[in-house]
């Protein structure tokens, strides 16, 4: 069966600008978790959705958004880029979370 | 504030060796997920321990839970250069409903052929 998919693999944008990425979860996962990863914080929770409602929230600024569609499709938004959101942006689905995550293979975001 | 520290952060050995990965924290978790992950790809999921003093073998890989579920071991045994990689540890929540993942430091493995 198709993993999970993430578009586009790679980005660049200036600072202050705005940028949608996509995640396709394998099909019958209704959770969709998002994650940053960086060289020094290592990978990072931002936020978890099922069934279209965020479950759970990490410690990112609220320029960091996303939503789930109903058919488990999932955008994350980050507004008014920053140097420092420069990073691999993965998400992750899963039918029960505490039973381990599929990953796709990232956005590599870059800023300048 | 849940934390995970893996050990050691760098680990390099001969082709042939045995070692061991440790990830300890001070919270308890539902679940220990181990992942590996490689250069520009996201991590791919090796195991998961669920039960307190569970010990899981695939193939030369062992994946041991602490018995109060704060801690877990990856004991690998004659390693390959195909076992290159991150080695990443994660706790899933004890609350339904509060299943992230708090992922630990990392271990970079490098297997010299």
């Amino acid at each position: 069966k198709a993993g999970v998919t993430q578009t586009p693999r790679y980005l660049i944008k200036t600072r202050g600008q705005q940028v949608t990425l996509s995640c396709s979860p394998i099909s019958g996962h209704r959770s969709v978790s998002w994650y940053q990863q960086t060289p020094g914080q290592g990978l990072q929770f931002l936020f978890e959705y099922f069934s279209e409602t965020q479950r759970n929230k990490g410690n990112f600024p609220g320029r960091f958004s996303g939503r789930q569609f109903s058919n488990s499709r999932s955008e994350m938004n980050v507004s008014t880029l920053e140097l420092g959101d420069s990073a691999l942006y993965l998400c992750a689905s899963s039918f029960q979370g505490a039973s381990g995550y599929t990953f796709g293979s990232g956005t590599r975001l870059t800023v300048v | 504030t849940q934390l995970l520290e893996q050990s050691p952060q760098f680990l390099s050995i001969q082709e042939g060796e045995n070692l061991t990965v440790y990830c300890n924290s001070s919270s308890v978790f539902s679940s220990l997920q181990w992942y590996r992950q490689e250069p520009g790809e996201g991590p791919v999921l090796l195991v998961t321990v669920v039960t307190g003093g569970e010990v899981k073998k695939l193939k030369r890989l062992t994946f041991q839970f602490g018995d109060a579920r704060k801690d877990s071991s990856l004991h690998i045994t004659a390693a390959q250069p195909g076992d290159t990689g991150l080695y990443l540890c994660a706790g899933a929540g004890t609350n339904f409903g509060n299943e992230k993942l708090t992922f630990g430091t990392g271990t970079r493995l490098t297997i010299i052929p």
